[in-house]
């Protein structure tokens, strides 16, 4: 059975850094897509960051870039996110995904963690 | 980025009505859509992909059509576990966006 359990949320104050952690369980970690999705409280769903299944290509969000990291340890079947500079509007549960398999399913997210949320006030 | 307007926002529906749902991209993205399915305090499920393919699991009621920068959602007879919100989302270019969402609550 496919697991995601993102770790790592909480409160942190406007500024500050925060690395979230998704552990993946049942299936090979190493040859799938990643993503990170978040969403606000009471609103829509918001795609963070994408990161290629060897962790050579990686893709942000306009609202992210410069401020987060996503990274992959393959041996560890564990994906990242650092986020730094945090601001309010960061406030969400981020959800960590993984991409679909198939030709037609790449870019499609099939399985999500149950999120963790972070919240981003003084 | 590519922009995905959904309409309607909110839908009041009985079960047993057909619901349809309208996805509208900024422009043409194909077939490389999305659907999925959100109940309050889960992750969302995956529905349907490449406009109309319907994900192992999901129930016959749910279909998807269209292509370029029109597409539906449309459940045949709604069921009481389908009251939920539902999103499209667009996997034409690498910044994957997702429609604002449409609420179908029970009337």
């Amino acid at each position: 059975e496919v697991q995601l359990v993102e770790s790592g949320g909480g409160l942190v104050q406007p500024g500050g850094s925060l690395r979230l952690s998704c552990a993946a369980s049942g299936f090979t970690f190493s040859s799938y897509e990643m993503n990170w999705v978040r969403q606000a409280p009471g609103k829509g769903l918001e795609w963070v960051s994408y990161i290629s299944s060897s962790g050579s290509t990686i893709y942000y969000a306009d609202s992210v870039k410069g401020r987060f990291t996503i990274s992959r340890d393959n041996a560890k079947n564990s994906l990242y996110l650092q986020m730094n500079s945090l601001r309010a509007e960061d406030t969400a549960v981020y959800y960590c995904a993984r991409e679909g398999g198939g030709m037609a399913t790449i870019g499609t997210f099939d399985y999500w963690g149950q999120g963790t949320l972070v919240t981003v006030s003084s | 980025d590519i922009q995905m307007t959904q309409s309607p926002s909110t839908l009041s529906a009985s079960v047993g009505d057909r619901v349809t749902i309208t996805c509208r991209a900024s422009q043409s993205i194909s077939s490389w859509l999305a659907w999925y399915q959100q109940k309050p305090g889960k992750a969302p499920k995956l529905l349907i992909y490449k406009a109309s393919s319907l994900e192992s699991g999901v129930p016959s009621r749910f279909s998807g059509s269209g292509s370029g920068t029109e597409f539906t959602l449309t459940i045949s007879s709604l069921q009481p576990d389908d009251f939920a919100t539902y999103y499209c989302q667009q996997y034409n270019s690498y910044s994957r966006t997702f429609g604002g969402g449409t609420k179908v609550e029970i009337k």
